[in-house]
């Protein structure tokens, strides 16, 4: 069965610093991966994809990920944080088909 | 401007009493979904359609109905709504494609209803 493990409900980063989240899938085949972010009072909003074109997938808002197969992890980064980057993330599977599993979500602080 | 629209936005209704979320998107999406997000458990797939009069159960079913009769409308029914069912429910639509390209299984979500049961 295909699952999203995301570690850590809650970070906390300072303004100008690295932000790194963490997500670990399980799945029996190649699968899609997601990062979805989540503003306050809104809906999910697609922040990048993995489609097996590139391991190294670069999104909006200067977010990247990269999918590492052998550790089975598509962990969320971007280099230096901002004040409107405090959302909550989502990390999502998508096997074949569009069964779409998502992980429990991250809660990112910034702090000024 | 392609988007996914539910309302209510925020509904408080009390135990019992039968309530409808509509959902509609714009965008010709053959898949439509529901989902509940609580704290700490993510999202949680209630009801999916692959296509007008086609559905299915996701994780979370039970007390919830769901129609598909036209492509664009989505309409979430909890017959007889209990405490339990207190959440904030999310809408959302994709393009079904077996291609791996750029629009694979890309979900857009609807802004949440948050409904509270009392």
């Amino acid at each position: 069965a295909q699952s999203v493990t995301q570690l850590g409900s809650h970070v906390s980063v300072s303004e100008g610093a690295l932000v790194l989240l963490r997500c670990n899938y399980s799945s029996s085949v190649p699968p899609y991966l997601f990062w979805y972010v989540q503003y306050p009072n809104q809906g999910l909003q697609l922040l990048l994809k993995y489609t097996s074109a590139a391991t190294l997938v670069k999104g909006i808002n200067g977010f990247e990920a990269e999918f590492k197969k052998s550790e089975t992890s598509f962990h969320l980064t971007k280099p230096s944080a901002h004040m409107s980057d405090a959302a909550e993330y989502f990390c999502a599977v998508s096997p074949l088909g569009f069964k779409t599993i998502f992980g429990a979500g991250t809660r990112l602080f910034v702090k000024a | 401007e392609a988007q996914v629209t539910q309302n209510p936005r925020y509904l408080i209704t009390v135990t019992g009493k039968k309530l409808t979320v509509t959902c509609s998107q714009n965008m010709n999406h053959e898949y439509m979904s529901w989902y509940r997000q609580d704290p700490g458990l993510g999202l949680r797939q209630i009801y999916y359609s692959m296509n007008v009069e086609v559905t299915d159960k996701g994780d979370v079913p039970e007390g919830y109905k769901v129609s598909r009769k036209e492509k664009r409308n989505f309409p979430l029914i909890l017959e007889s709504p209990s405490p339990n069912q207190t959440s904030l429910y999310f809408c959302a639509s994709g393009r079904d494609t077996l291609k791996r390209d750029s629009g694979a299984n890309v979900l857009t979500f609807g802004a949440g209803s948050r409904l509270t049961v009392l």
